[in-house]
């Protein structure tokens, strides 16, 4: 089983809707979640820490995190073409090391 | 501010080259990373600082070789590297190692190995 699964993309949808990114991760322990977006041939970039149970919201992204299902996602309101990129879930996990999933490739069309 | 910076933005260097990275933070952090990254992969974590001390080396070639001269300063020297070392080298700080501290990247060095 791999430490950190994302769901398999690439995921495509209408602008304006709500786009839907799942991460699945291993180790119990894990202490603080992380979603990056990467635009192609760009740096991986911060957009959403998780630390508790629940919801966090920052404008159009929410995260939420729940980690007796060892569970969290990113769900983007009101998608843009500009959000179009590849989002990366990353686990903090017991040992300290930041792990990361696949990516999701997501495509935003007009 | 959470400005990571890296210079150079591309590198090409020959197998029989020595180059170095280099990577800083003005935020305080006192640990501070590097990663590889192939094309359509997540970052491979490569080594971690923490207050200025080699705390993880993930079983990388000793032909990249980091270094730590102060609390803001990264780098990672190069030598005899292998095509297949082409990457994207990305350096990353956060406050400290493990806990709930955001870990920020700067935009990275794109290496390409001749």
């Amino acid at each position: 089983q791999k430490e950190v699964e994302q769901n398999s993309g690439p995921l495509s949808v209408p602008e304006g809707a709500i786009a839907s990114l799942n991460c699945t991760y291993s180790d119990r322990g894990s202490q603080s979640f992380f979603w990056y977006r990467q635009y192609s041939g760009k740096s991986p970039e911060l957009i959403m820490s998780i630390y508790s149970n629940g919801d966090k919201e920052d404008g159009r992204f929410t995260a939420q995190l729940n980690k007796a299902s060892q569970y969290v996602s990113l769900l983007i309101r009101d998608s843009q073409p500009s959000d179009s990129a590849t989002y990366l879930c990353a686990v903090r996990t017991s040992y300290g090391k930041l792990t990361f999933g696949q990516g999701t490739i997501l495509t935003v069309h007009p | 501010d959470t400005e990571v910076t890296q210079t150079p933005k591309h590198l090409v260097m020959g197998m029989t080259n020595k180059k170095s990275l280099k990577c800083e933070q003005h935020m305080g952090h006192r640990a501070m990373y590097w990663y590889k990254q192939k094309a359509k992969k997540p970052p491979e974590l490569m080594f971690v600082y923490s207050y200025e001390k080699l705390s993880i080396n993930e079983s990388v070639p000793s032909r990249f070789s980091p270094e730590c001269p102060n609390s803001s300063l990264l780098n990672l020297h190069l030598h005899a590297l292998q095509p297949e070392d082409s990457a994207l080298y990305l350096c990353a700080s956060s406050q400290v190692a493990g806990g709930i501290f955001d870990q920020y990247f700067g935009p990275g060095t794109r290496l390409l190995v001749l």
